[in-house]
């Protein structure tokens, strides 16, 4: 297993314009979570699957945002009409029920100009 | 409201000399805590953690100390390595059995 795999690594986007991201995470892990990091900060929470069910999302997730795990294997993340204020890193991650800690993605930069 | 503090903003420490980087947190509630470690342009790396019923976790030269009553976590690193260089976050779970709450990190440098 190659571990938590995010595409694109980086986008560079036009304010106003769409985006999408994708996030294959460990094949075994049930879980998978969203996670935006901005300059100086921690990762923060975005929002959360047990197989294909969202079951929490982050008040720091507009009705811009939108994220889905089809079947219970990647996700997606899409933005709509991209701001600059949206200009992060997105990082996804893994884990089994019943263990604590997380594997995360390399994450894609995001630019919003 | 920040509920995990990571004060320090950066630490910069002597090859083979201990690191130790501090992180306050806010409630009591908090029942498992992890250090994460994250170089330039990667996802963040689990380093090691430990359970609230614990006081000290080790692992080869990172051990993590937990100070419940005074709501403080440590990581020392002896000795410190230049490859250890890199932004530590503290994170601590709580109030459910899957989100993790980070601190704003901690640069670390070890100068040779």
């Amino acid at each position: 297993d190659t571990g938590v795999s995010q595409d694109p690594r980086h986008k560079i986007t036009k304010r106003g314009q769409n985006v999408t991201f994708r996030c294959d995470p460990i094949s075994e892990h049930n879980r998978l979570y969203w996670y935006r990091q901005t300059l100086g900060q921690g990762p923060e929470f975005l929002t959360y699957f047990q197989n294909e069910a969202q079951l929490e999302k982050s008040r720091l997730l507009s009705d811009r945002f939108s994220a889905e795990r089809p079947k219970g294997s990647f996700s997606t993340l899409e933005i709509q009409r991209t701001e600059q204020g949206d200009s992060a890193m997105y990082l996804c991650a893994s884990s089994l029920a019943g263990t604590y800690g997380y594997t995360f993605g390399s994450g894609t930069r995001l630019t919003v100009v | 409201d920040q509920q995990v503090k990571q004060n320090s903003p950066s630490l910069s420490v002597q090859e083979g000399r201990i690191s130790i980087l501090n992180c306050d947190y806010t409630n009591s509630m908090f029942d498992y805590f992890l250090w994460y470690k994250k170089y330039p342009a990667e996802g963040p790396t689990f380093l090691i953690s430990i359970s609230s019923i614990k006081d000290k976790n080790e692992d080869g030269r990172f051990t993590v100390f937990l100070n419940k009553s005074a709501k403080h976590l440590s990581l020392h690193i002896v000795p410190s390595q230049p490859g250890d260089s890199a932004v530590y976050f503290c994170a601590v779970r709580g109030g459910s059995n899957y989100k993790l709450t980070f601190g704003k990190g901690t640069l670390l440098t070890v100068n040779p």
